[in-house]
């Protein structure tokens, strides 16, 4: 079963910190990653997507991947407590690359 | 443009009921996807369509049917309702470019009693 790891948290960042969301999976020939947010009640929503080992940067998200260690991390700077959510990592999988396989998320929750 | 349209946001069943939940997209995608997703379990696949005539199964297709005979449309059939399909509902779409995620809809909350 080819699987995507993440904790579930909740991560707990005051107002202002960096949150740092991790995500490790197991099949090797995964190219693409995509973190979602998804607010309670709502569906997700895509937020960054990398394919190159390194970091990739958008406003205050940083997306962060190390194929060689099998993990994407998702930096969140200035953390706000409308950041609060829970994180979904997703990774192609399939040798199509026609699907995604989620994470169970990450909750982060960022008090004022 | 309205992106993915799901419908209806919130449908109680009875077991042994029949349902077809909606999808449709108006951004031409040939992918389409249906996700189910329960408390703490995260997003599962049921199945899924890289164009229209063509349709697979994906990680928990059982109990589930579905139809791909337009590229807008991608129906989910449920056939006798069990209280295991009981969950949140997600169809998603996305262009045939590998690095582009998806579009979600709003979801389809289902319960079944």
């Amino acid at each position: 079963q080819k699987e995507v790891e993440q904790n579930s948290g909740p991560l707990s960042v005051p107002e202002g910190a960096i949150a740092s969301l991790n995500c490790t999976y197991s099949d090797r020939g995964s190219q693409s990653f995509f973190w979602y947010r998804q607010y309670s009640g709502k569906s997700p929503e895509l937020i960054m997507f990398i394919y190159s080992n390194g970091d990739k940067e958008d406003g205050r998200f940083t997306a962060q991947l190390n194929k060689a260690s099998q993990y994407v991390s998702l930096l969140i700077r200035d953390s706000q407590p409308s950041d609060s959510a829970t994180y979904l990592c997703a990774v192609n999988i399939d040798s199509g690359y026609s699907t995604l396989t989620f994470g169970k998320g990450t909750m982060l929750l960022v008090s004022p | 443009n309205a992106g993915v349209t799901q419908t209806p946001k919130f449908r109680i069943l009875k077991i042994g009921q029949s349902m077809t939940l909606q999808c449709a997209q108006d951004m031409n995608h040939n992918y389409m996807y249906w996700y189910r997703q329960d408390p703490g379990m995260g997003l599962k696949l049921i199945y899924y369509s890289v164009g229209a005539g063509i349709t697979d199964k994906g990680e928990v297709p059982n109990g589930y049917n579905v139809s791909r005979s337009t590229t807008e449309d991608f129906p989910l059939r449920l056939e006798l309702a069990a209280p295991s399909q009981t969950s949140v509902y997600f169809c998603a779409s996305r262009t045939g470019q590998q690095n582009y995620g998806y579009t979600f809809g709003s979801g389809t909350r289902l319960t079944v009693v």
